[in-house]
């Protein structure tokens, strides 16, 4: 399965809010998707796994949906430390593929 | 508190080989299993593979089948420290990456709640 993120580098302010988009090459059953943060240096982190369920100690403002081939990562009220890279994730099936990444950048 | 704990950064020439290690602790909430995934520069993460520290049991990425080995410390452990390994042949310049030991959360899922810190590979004549 292929995953394809959009878009690849989105430049915003703190305060907005920020649309990101994951398209699967086929359908994912039970919407096995994940998302991670990735910042400089470090090991992704997880955000959202089930398409929409936030991991523990995750921020409401960020919230995940979608269903099938269409995923979306939404994040309100941008702050400074929310500007990294984002990466989608299925678990379907081995083998688990990530997407290439979108870059969130100020 | 789940630990991850990798083996430090390597640099190798092309046609050799590489192994890196990672240590955690058994966790029944978490499982049994541990992942790898590798990150060239400036890519998206890549699955590798997972070995079942318990049983030793391994699946490898169809890419990586016949260039990786994943083993696990098979000495006799009074405590429940657990070392796992990860083994690349063969290396080529494109095995450059990041590589990440990474386990899941308390859903039988494998999306990744834990990792470790990473090993830098750097491959190069």
């Amino acid at each position: 399965i292929v995953l394809t993120q959009s878009p690849g580098t989105l430049s915003l302010s703190p305060g907005e809010r920020a649309t990101l988009s994951c398209r699967a090459s086929q359908s994912l059953s039970s919407n096995y998707l994940a998302w991670y943060q990735q910042k400089p240096g470090q090991a992704p982190s997880l955000l959202i796994y089930g398409a929409s369920s936030r991991a523990t100690g995750i921020s409401d403002r960020f919230s995940g949906s979608g269903s099938g081939t269409e995923f979306t990562l939404t994040i309100t009220r941008l702050e400074p430390e929310d500007f990294a890279v984002y990466y989608c994730q299925h678990y379907t099936a081995t083998p688990y593929t990530f997407g290439q990444g979108t870059k969130l950048e100020l | 508190q789940v630990q991850l704990v990798q083996s430090g950064a390597e640099v190798k020439k092309p046609g050799a080989s590489v192994k890196v290690s990672c240590q955690t602790s058994e966790n029944i909430l978490i499982g049994q299993y541990v992942h790898w995934v590798r990150q060239a520069p400036g890519q998206g993460p890549e699955w590798m593979g997972w070995i079942n520290f318990n049983s030793g049991a391994t699946d490898y990425a169809q890419k990586f089948q016949g260039r990786v080995t994943m083993t696990r410390d098979t000495m006799t452990r009074d405590t429940s420290i657990i070392t796992v390994y990860l083994e690349v042949s063969r290396l080529r310049s494109d095995d450059t990456a990041v590589y990440y030991c990474a386990r899941r959360s308390e859903i039988p899922l494998a999306f990744y709640q834990h990792w470790g810190q990473g090993t830098l590979v750097t491959v190069s004549s």
